[in-house]
């Protein structure tokens, strides 16, 4: 079974600088997906990022890089310029390949505050 | 807005109870998934179905059920609801079933149970 750690309970930033999130997942899988959702006060669940396992390079969203490391299982995320509407929860999450579905698991999540 | 709809927002029954969340997916998605986000277990994935066919099990209890309709509408029921039972219920959906899918979420249904 997969497992995904998010360490950091909590974490805050100043508006404008960055910031990194740290998420780190067990797997014997060789290809899946990384996900960073982003879960504000509104509750929806947005999706940030994505990164294709099998895919070197890290991927990019506007602000939103991820470092993905796949021999040590690692999958930050950084935000640049942060902003006062990136507060929210954020959640790391793996998907595998399969044919059993499309199931996410989630790591339990790291509440970022953006401070003025 | 994702395009999923959730209805109810919010649900306050009691225990024992037997409730019933609906989710209309985007339009054209063909896989709708059910997650449970409650503060002792996380986000847990409970099922998909795709194009009315049951596709994948998570931690679904006995207790609930889902299925899809031919509209592609799809309704999770939760019966002898328990304290425990709180938490707020994700739909999402996705075109199809494919490795590569990105997931669309609902705002959820908080269900209360007191």
């Amino acid at each position: 079974a997969q497992t995904v750690t998010q360490s950091q309970p909590e974490m805050s930033v100043q508006e404008a600088e960055t910031v990194t999130l740290s998420c780190t997942y067990d797997t014997s899988e060789n290809n899946y997906y990384l996900f960073w959702y982003k879960q504000p006060p509104s509750r929806q669940m947005i999706l940030v990022i994505r990164q294709e396992a099998y895919k070197q390079q890290n991927a990019t969203e506007n602000r939103f890089s991820v470092n993905f490391q796949k021999a040590a299982k690692s999958f930050s995320l950084k935000i640049s310029d942060s902003q006062l509407g990136d507060t929210a929860m954020y959640f790391c999450a793996f998907m595998k390949q399969g044919n059993a579905g499309n199931m996410l698991t989630f790591g339990g999540g790291t509440r970022l505050m953006v401070k003025p | 807005d994702s395009g999923v709809t959730q209805t109810p927002k919010h649900l306050i029954t009691a225990t024992g109870q037997r409730v019933t969340l609906r989710c209309s997916p985007r339009s054209g998605d063909l896989s709708v998934y059910w997650y449970q986000q409650s503060l002792d277990q996380g986000l847990q994935f409970l099922i998909q179905y795709y194009n009315g066919e049951e596709r994948a099990k998570g931690n679904i209890l006995e207790r609930f059920s889902a299925q899809q309709f031919p509209d592609l509408h799809s309704e999770l029921n939760l019966s002898s609801l328990e304290l425990g039972d709180s938490a707020l219920y994700f739909c999402a959906s996705s075109p199809r079933t494919g490795f590569n899918e990105k997931l669309f979420f609902g705002s959820g249904t908080q269900l209360s149970v007191l």
